[in-house]
């Protein structure tokens, strides 16, 4: 189970979103982050925990191992205004976090 | 450019059967594990099922299983996913996606099925 932390988070262009996914169980790094739009499909921002995917902007940072994990985004632009989600892969099954909504002032 | 084109949504009855397809191009698809991920609406990401490149490891959500069959064709470069005995908690978008061993990096742009009377 993938625990995200907060559900809401309301901040202002410029400003550093920090969002937290927590795993019941150690997960070693396979750990990673979409950004989902409304009408868009999801898309990978990072991947293993801290590996950015191809042609993501460096604002968008992650880190962590084990069962705890952080998505920081930087300098806050209004496109940022979406739902994120951490993914992990265990075994034979894949589990989403039920999500963090950024909203930008 | 990596394309994921799904198609075959729509609206079907409670108990019905219907079946989404995917196509790829782009890349090799027959060496990569294709993954359908679904979104109710107003909710979040579901994993529904995995088929690796050769069809030999199939998975399923425990929601899903026992009702729906995934399958690809290597050599039309396509997916499917056949969904039987639908539910109205079945209505979602349904995502092909490409799954490397460390995320799902390719997303297509995903088919509405709706379940309803």
């Amino acid at each position: 189970v993938l625990t995200q932390s907060p559900a809401t988070l309301s901040l202002s262009p410029g400003e550093r979103a920090t969002l937290s996914c927590r795993a019941s169980q150690v997960i070693s790094t396979y750990l990673a982050w979409y950004q989902k739009k409304p009408g868009q499909a999801p898309r990978l921002l990072i991947y293993d925990a801290s590996k950015r995917a191809t042609g993501i902007p460096a604002r968008f940072s992650g880190s962590g191992s084990g069962a705890d994990f952080t998505l920081s985004i930087y300098s806050l632009e209004p496109e940022d205004s979406a739902i994120y989600y951490c993914q992990q892969r265990s075994n034979w099954w894949i589990t989403f976090g039920q999500g963090t909504r950024l909203e930008i002032k | 450019e990596v394309l994921l084109v799904e198609s075959g949504g729509g609206l079907v009855k409670p108990g019905g059967s219907l079946t989404v397809s995917c196509v790829g191009s782009g890349f090799n698809y027959y060496t990569y594990t294709m993954t359908w991920v679904r979104q109710a609406p107003g909710k979040g990401l579901e994993w529904v099922s995995s088929i690796s490149s050769g069809s030999g490891h199939i998975y399923y959500a425990d929601s899903v299983r026992g009702r729906f069959t995934v399958s690809r064709d290597n050599t039309k470069n396509s997916l499917f996913l056949r969904m039987d005995t639908l539910r109205v908690e079945d209505t979602a978008m349904y995502y092909c996606v490409r799954e490397t061993p460390l995320s799902l990096d390719e997303w297509g742009q995903g088919t509405l099925v709706t379940v309803s009377s």
